[in-house]
């Protein structure tokens, strides 16, 4: 059973667009963060959010914690190629970080 | 300056051998992990080493055997390659032992292998 559930599973938009990512889960937690893998690489962190409610900013990409600290939202506004990859909810949970199962973002020149 | 390095980058070998993927962190981090990513992408996490002790273990085949001979290594042993244990295999570092909210993991660039 995933802790963490993703969607869309697959996105693929044109240069200038924008998108929203979703992590769910019925869990409460108390901190999530958000990663981005691109091909051939491991996961890097991009964000962690703390607070419910909170929104966080990183350049064009907008984090939010749900109220509830149970969901969380990824906005990426005026998608650029270089937003192309995998992006990947987590949250810890009994001493380890579980990911959910991705989102693969596709962004078209 | 590779903050985890691993090696080898990809791994061919046959049903039934025995192979084995090193892992470094030059983080200082007391904790390292093993995490397995299938050809789904989604990422499992295997094992796990606070400061050489092994903290985590997630129901993984006894065919698999980490060592961790000093907090900066962990390295990961596969006997009796299977198909289904093909997979890119990653390795991580944090600094303490719980994924704190400040924590975040730092991963190698992962080792692709195939079994055959």
């Amino acid at each position: 059973t995933q802790l963490l559930k993703q969607s869309p599973q697959f996105l693929s938009i044109q240069e200038g667009e924008n998108l929203t990512v979703y992590c769910n889960s019925s869990s409460v937690f108390s901190s999530l963060q958000w990663y981005r893998q691109e091909p051939g690489e491991g996961p890097v962190l991009l964000v962690t959010v703390v607070t419910g409610g909170e929104v966080k900013k990183l350049k064009r990409l907008t984090f939010q914690f749900g109220d509830a600290r149970k969901d969380s939202s990824l906005h990426i506004t005026a998608a650029q190629p270089g937003d192309t990859g995998l992006y990947l909810c987590a949250a810890s949970n009994d001493y380890k970080l579980s990911f959910g199962a991705g989102t693969t973002v596709t962004v078209r020149a | 300056d590779t903050a985890v390095s691993q090696t080898p980058k990809y791994l061919v070998t046959q049903m039934g051998n025995d192979k084995s993927i090193k892992c470094e962190q030059n983080l200082g981090h007391d904790t390292m992990y093993w995490y397995k990513q299938d050809s789904k992408k989604f990422l499992k996490i295997m094992f796990s080493y606070n400061n050489k002790e092994l903290i985590i273990n997630e129901t993984v085949p006894n065919r698999f055997s980490p060592k961790s001979p000093d907090k900066a290594h962990l390295n990961l042993h596969i006997n009796s390659l299977e198909l289904g244990d093909s997979a890119v295999y990653f390795c991580a570092s944090s600094s303490s032992g719980q994924a704190i909210w400040w924590d975040g993991y730092t991963f190698g660039s992962g080792t692709r292998l195939t079994v055959v």
